[in-house]
């Protein structure tokens, strides 16, 4: 079955923390993206990972194809980063449609 | 600006009412999604077209119509609305090409009252 695991479902951190999350998934994939949404907002691309690691910023995200594992990190947190993150993933046997994890709801206090 | 535009942003219905919601893309990318987004669901796909003329169901089509009859539109429609189908809708499209990203539309928040 096509799953995928997003952890943690919340997390609070204060500015300037470090910030992990992590993304499972249970079976082969194309590609596998990391997107943002603020409250009440659209859904925004941040990176797109087949194999290795992207940087964009304080943003990095990197991937384990053996392990079927990604992380999101985030560097010198800021409150702006307050967001929910959604880790989105295109199975090899799916076709074009994304399946999503349930999201990471991310506050950063001041 | 070229991108998704969806329509409308809000809407509320009755229940038993037809509804349709628009998704219009600018470039011309050959799929479009339908995905509806629920508190400790996450998105679930509902529909999605892979070319002009040609769509097929997703995880949760039920009560959900789609069509398209051109690229750049992929309207939604829900025949008789009931409180169960109350979610944020949200459009996004891609082009067949491997390593090609998702565009995502603004959303549809939909209250059936």
């Amino acid at each position: 079955k096509n799953e995928v695991e997003q952890s943690p479902q919340n997390l609070t951190a204060q500015e300037g923390e470090f910030i992990t999350i992590n993304c499972s998934y249970s079976v082969g994939i194309s590609a596998l993206h990391w997107l943002q949404q603020h409250p009440g907002g659209g859904i925004v691309s941040l990176f797109m990972l087949s194999s290795g690691k992207k940087k964009h910023g304080r943003l990095i995200a990197t991937i384990n194809i053996q392990e079927k594992h990604s992380s999101l990190h985030i560097t010198a947190s800021h409150p702006r980063d307050s967001a929910v993150y959604i880790c989105a993933v295109r199975f090899s046997n799916s076709g074009y449609a994304l399946n999503f994890g349930k999201g990471t709801s991310l506050l950063v206090t001041p | 600006d070229a991108g998704i535009t969806q329509s409308p942003r809000y809407k509320i219905t009755e229940t038993g009412r037809q509804v349709t919601l628009m998704c219009h893309q600018t470039w011309s990318h050959s799929y479009m999604f339908w995905y509806r987004q629920d508190l400790g669901h996450g998105l679930r796909l509902i529909y999605y077209s892979a070319a002009a003329d040609i769509t097929d169901k997703g995880e949760v089509p039920d009560g959900y119509v789609v069509s398209r009859s051109k690229t750049e539109n992929f309207p939604l429609t829900l025949e008789s609305a009931t409180r169960s189908q109350t979610s944020v809708y949200f459009c996004a499209s891609t082009q067949d090409t491997i390593g090609y990203g998702y565009t995502f539309g603004s959303g549809t928040r939909l209250t059936v009252v």
